[in-house]
């Protein structure tokens, strides 16, 4: 069984500032992890992911993630928040046969 | 490039009856694609996963014969949407399989049932 827990529904930060959204994996074989972002009324688009290679992982927009297992976290970064970073930001984690996602993290860029 | 689409983008129908949505991988063949269910502001919640030549695999809870699932070719899924009632009216979501382990997704149809 797996399961993702994001932790903050709503997160808000000023443009220019540091963004964290924060991920918890629980996983009973070595985890596939992704970070995805949904703008309204589209689909989602991956950020970035972590297949047990590097566990800094870079993607795209300026985001990361590290991958922590004594943690089992999977936290999304950016150094500087923009104002089109404004969207639901969803974790996954795959066992290679299907993907279970996060409740999501609206993220609101202040001006 | 892993570009995905769905068609129709939003689809408004009278209750009672049937919705076809579309899922083509334009760019990669997809043995695998899946279907997707989201609720306002609320996760994905995975329907079924369909393979190319057989049967789709529907979570617990889904009704087979309500959401009718078709993987005829490695580029095309269908989700058929049968006999609708507003409870129906939803975000639906496909997504394919490139890799092992990456799904990219189309960009949703959204079903509104009168």
């Amino acid at each position: 069984a797996q399961s993702v827990t994001q932790l903050g529904s709503h997160v808000s930060v000023s443009e220019g500032a540091l963004v964290l959204l924060r991920c918890n994996y629980s996983s009973s074989v070595p985890p596939y992890l992704f970070w995805y972002v949904q703008y309204p009324n589209q689909g989602l688009q991956l950020l970035l992911k972590y297949t047990s290679a590097a566990t800094l992982v870079k993607g795209i927009n300026g985001f990361e993630a590290e991958f922590k297992k004594s943690e089992t976290s999977f936290h999304l970064t950016k150094p500087s928040a923009h104002m089109s970073d404004a969207a639901e930001y969803f974790c996954a984690v795959s066992d290679a046969r299907q993907l279970t996602f996060g409740s999501g993290t609206q993220l609101t860029v202040l001006p | 490039g892993a570009v995905v689409s769905q068609h129709p983008s939003w689809v408004i129908c009278k209750s009672g009856t049937s919705v076809k949505i579309e899922c083509r991988s334009l760019d990669f063949q997809a043995t695998t694609m899946f279907w997707y269910r989201q609720f306002p502001k609320q996760s994905l919640m995975l329907m079924a996963t369909s393979n190319e030549g057989s049967k789709a695999t529907y979570e617990q809870g889904v009704e087979k014969d309500k959401f009718l699932i078709n993987h005829a070719s490695l580029t095309l899924s269908t989700l058929t949407v049968t006999s609708a009632h507003p409870e129906d009216s939803s975000f639906y979501i496909c997504s394919a399989k490139k890799s092992t382990d990456t799904q990219y997704f189309g960009p949703g149809t959204r079903l509104t049932v009168l």
